[in-house]
């Protein structure tokens, strides 16, 4: 079993349609939970952090479940500009080393 | 602007050659860097971390005589693939934290190596 779980996708919506997304993970000691944004052959980005309070930045809503070790990102009011492929991001160590772990990735088309 | 710098952004090599990555942090220091690979429609794979004045730890599974880190300088590390063959043919992507207190929302990654051995 991966240590981060994602729907691979593709996620296909109209544009000004509501999306989620949905990770699990499975190592119980996880600390710090991100979202990043990866376009195709680019770097992934911060997308945002995820907190157990869950926190919101705009369009975007993130949300962390730690007893079922769970993590959402829902995106409103799609732009074309959203398509890319969504990352699910946790880092396993108590201390903030900077090793991440990856999930696969949840591809988003955005359509007009 | 890029706070971390990565060279070359496309490589095509033969088979057996050895091809060198450059990462770079530009307007800060990073003791710790990381490398990472990503094959096609798959998730980013931590390689290794290396550690500014000392040797690299790798991690599991991940060959350090095929894939030689060198860190030799608080702004720059080099990931070597020697020898590379096509199965080596991946996206390589480095990263630095510019906060020395690890804050990973200050963790920035370079531009990534798309590698083809052919």
């Amino acid at each position: 079993r991966k240590e981060v779980e994602q729907d691979p996708g593709p996620f296909n919506v109209p544009e000004g349609a509501t999306v989620a997304f949905n990770c699990t993970y499975s190592n119980s000691a996880s600390q710090s939970f991100f979202w990043y944004r990866q376009d195709c052959r680019k770097e992934p980005k911060l997308l945002m952090s995820v907190y157990s309070s869950g926190n919101e930045d705009g369009r975007f809503t993130a949300q962390l479940n730690r007893a079922s070790q769970y993590i959402s990102l829902l995106i409103r009011d799609s732009k074309l500009s959203d398509s890319a492929t969504y990352l699910c991001v946790v880092n396993r160590l108590r201390s903030n080393t900077g090793k991440l772990i990856f999930g696969q990735g949840t591809t988003l088309q955005v359509k007009p | 602007g890029a706070v971390v710098s990565q060279h070359p952004s496309w490589v095509i090599c033969k088979s057996g050659t050895s091809v060198k990555i450059e990462c770079r942090s530009l307007d800060f220091q990073a003791t710790t860097m990381f490398w990472y690979r990503q094959f096609p429609k798959q998730s980013l794979m931590l390689m290794a971390t290396s550690n500014e004045g000392s040797k690299a730890t790798y991690e599991q599974g991940v060959e350090k005589d095929k894939f030689l880190i060198n860190h030799a300088s608080l702004t720059l590390s080099t990931l070597t693939v020697t020898s590379a063959h096509p199965e080596d043919s991946s996206f390589y992507i480095c990263s630095a934290n510019r906060d020395r207190g690890h804050n990973l929302e200050k963790l920035f990654f370079g531009s990534g190596t798309q590698l083809s051995v052919l």
